[in-house]
């Protein structure tokens, strides 16, 4: 079992749908939680970073962490063509001098 | 601020050549660097860490004797691919460590595509 399981998709929506992704894991070291966005052929880009539990917001962004459950999410509001994207769950924990360990990402295409 | 670059963006060469591969933090100081390697519709492979002043630690199963990372600074760490064959074709990608969120997060560099004929 991987220590990060997110779903690969791709994930379809249109234009202005809420979109959510999700990373579970089963670590309970893990107290640093990231989102990164990577379009095709780029590094990816930190998008949220939220420390334990609870939520965080930017802009049409919001990043949730439940540690009792062991469960990760990104919510995108009012979803653009401009997201399509990969989205990228990574989380670190502090006795492994921050390495980041990474989902496998989930392929997200917002249609126009 | 938190931007980290990587150059070339590009390079092809022929097989059993060296290829050199800078990734430089602009507007932030890192001890520490992250080397990564991305197959196609894939996620992040961690190759290597690199401290500035000290030498780099490999993940299991990477030669370190292919891949030499030199971090002779607090801006700039390189990757050299040695005697590169065809199957070190890939998405090479760099991280620093700190930055403005701090030590807990990564700052990705753009990427370097290698492909070796």
């Amino acid at each position: 079992q991987k220590e990060v399981e997110q779903d690969p998709g791709p994930l379809s929506v249109p234009e202005g749908a809420i979109v959510s992704l999700n990373c579970t894991y089963s670590n309970s070291a893990f107290q640093y939680f990231m989102w990164y966005r990577q379009y095709s052929r780029k590094g990816p880009e930190l998008l949220m970073y939220t420390y334990s539990s609870g939520n965080k917001e930017d802009g049409r962004f919001t990043a949730q962490v439940d540690k009792s459950s062991k469960y990760i999410s990104l919510f995108i509001r009012d979803s653009q063509p401009s997201d399509s994207a990969t989205y990228l769950c990574a989380m670190s924990a502090v006795d492994s001098s921050y390495k980041l360990i990474f989902g496998s990402g989930t392929r997200l295409l917002v249609r126009p | 601020g938190a931007v980290v670059s990587q150059h070339p963006s590009r390079v092809i060469c022929k097989s059993g050549t060296s290829v050199k591969i800078e990734c430089r933090s602009l507007d932030f100081q890192a001890t520490t660097m992250f080397w990564y390697r991305q197959f196609p519709k894939q996620s992040l492979m961690l190759m290597a860490t690199s401290n500035e002043g000290s030498k780099a630690t490999y993940e299991q199963g990477v030669e370190k004797d292919k891949f030499l990372i030199n971090h002779a600074s607090l801006t700039l760490s390189t990757l050299t691919v040695t005697s590169a064959h065809p199957e070190d074709s890939s998405f090479y990608i760099c991280s620093a460590r700190g930055g403005e969120t701090g030590e807990e997060t990564q700052y990705f560099g753009p990427g370097t595509r290698l492909l070796v004929l």
